[in-house]
């Protein structure tokens, strides 16, 4: 099983600022199955990034994702105050699919 | 527009079993797969196996293995996923998502294993 790690746990940020959240793998996962997903209290979560750098359907450009093999990175240029939330990576190329813990971003 | 709509909350007692449904609609439901990815209260995503509506075929995680069944009702659009022997660690709100990423998600459903 391919287990990822992200971190940090927890950024406090502030309206405007970058942020820099890191997932990385056990083992190598091939680019295109590294997906990003954002989730806000009591809702699903939603695709933010697949394939490690494409954004899905309706996703602002302000959310990037890059990496490769074992280190994998979602960069959010300028946080709104709707970014802020739990962020998920997800590989699903290796069964078991697997997830991050989560990286909470908070407001400073 | 693509929608998941999976059934209501469940309470069960330890040992029993709960089936969850969840009806697609907007797109063709043979052209991707169905995965169920389960969150236990405060806790992030656990992914718990996908089916294939096109020819029934299934992937679990293993530590499930035994316990969890996925099926799908092509006449109706429906996939299923059923868990048995239920440990109140089983205690989590389940949601169905479509394809691998899941770009389609269910709104969820929170099933409570309480005696």
């Amino acid at each position: 099983e391919i287990v990822l790690t992200q971190s940090p746990g927890t950024l406090s940020l502030s309206p405007g600022e970058r942020a820099t959240l890191s997932c990385r793998a056990s083992q190598s996962v091939p680019s295109r199955y590294l997906a990003w997903y954002q989730q806000k209290p009591g809702q699903a979560p939603r695709l933010l990034i697949y394939g490690s750098s494409s954004r899905a359907t309706g996703i602002p450009d302000r959310f990037s994702g890059s990496g490769s093999g074992t280190d994998f990175t979602l960069t959010i240029s300028r946080l709104e105050p709707e970014d802020f939330a739990v962020y998920y990576c997800q590989q699903y190329g290796s069964s078991p699919w697997t997830f991050g813990q989560g990286t909470k971003v908070e407001i400073k | 527009q693509v929608q998941l709509v999976q059934s209501g909350a469940e309470v069960k007692k330890p040992g029993a079993s709960v089936k969850v449904s969840c009806k697609v609609s907007g797109y063709t439901f043979i052209s991707y797969g169905i995965n169920w990815v389960r969150q236990a209260p405060g806790q992030g995503l656990e992914w718990m196996g996908w089916i294939s509506p096109y020819d029934g075929n299934t992937k679990y995680d293993q530590r499930l293995q035994g316990r969890v069944t996925m099926t799908t009702d092509t006449s109706t659009s429906t996939a299923y996923m059923e868990l048995r022997k239920l440990r109140s660690d089983d205690t989590a709100v389940y949601y169905c998502a479509r394809g691998s990423p899941n770009d389609y998600w269910g709104q969820g459903t929170l099933v409570t294993v309480s005696s």
